[in-house]
């Protein structure tokens, strides 16, 4: 089952413009995580955020997490082409450490 | 390091043969390795957790019967898709957990096409 829903969908924006995406979750999480996904390729591992924490950076990534909320978001600064692909929250709740999927954002940069 | 690899990448196969898909942690010892799921322009569904040495944990909804794993060393997982049809068709990708907790490493998947 997955544990929430992202928005957009779909993005679509320009180079060097900044790329938000946002993803809701049901239950209480211990983690949440961002993965990139090529079309047709395997997940690439972005950012992990604890849910003690409120804002992580890494590079031109910024996280932030509202566990009020039960949501989180990924900003990515100045965005380029190489950007362009499907991006996944993933959130484990307990210690099987099980990873629960939002259903994702498809991101267009153009050039 | 912590490097995933998966095989075969892509296959295609008769509807009711059945079909392997292997996933190794070519560096490190995974104690658990995972099994999703993706059609296309979907999220990844998670269908089992595979623990070395011990029985697969499979989601609600995955039939065990259909989708068998085995995990028989800490850096070989399988999933043999049994009587394979049609609807099987989908991407398969696993993943693995090494000894830090949270991270999981992800193969590149493998594409299965039933015809």
């Amino acid at each position: 089952s997955q544990q929430g829903e992202e928005d957009p969908q779909a993005l679509s924006i320009q180079e060097g413009e900044n790329a938000t995406m946002n993803c809701s979750y049901k239950t209480s999480i211990n983690n949440l995580q961002w993965y990139r996904q090529n079309s047709g390729r395997g997940l690439v591992h972005l950012i992990l955020i604890r849910s003690n924490e409120r804002e992580k950076h890494s590079g031109r990534l910024r996280v932030t997490l509202d566990t009020s909320k039960k949501s989180s978001s990924l900003l990515i600064t100045a965005s380029r082409a190489a950007d362009t692909a499907s991006y996944f929250c993933a959130t484990d709740t307990d210690s099987s450490y099980k990873l629960i999927f939002g259903s994702g954002t498809r991101l267009l940069v153009r050039p | 390091g912590a490097v995933v690899s998966q095989h075969p990448s892509w296959v295609i196969c008769k509807s009711g043969t059945s079909v392997k898909i292997e996933c190794r942690s070519l560096d490190f010892q995974a104690t658990t390795m995972f099994w999703y799921r993706q059609f296309p322009k979907q999220s990844l569904m998670l269908m089992a957790t595979s623990n070395e040495g011990s029985k697969a944990t499979y989601e609600q909804g995955v039939e065990k019967d259909k989708f068998l794993i085995n995990h028989a060393s800490l850096t070989l997982s399988t999933l043999t898709v049994t009587s394979a049809h049609p609807e099987d068709s989908s991407f398969y990708i696993c993943s693995a957990r090494g000894w830090t907790p949270y991270e999981q490493y992800f193969g590149p998947g493998t594409r299965l096409t039933v015809t």
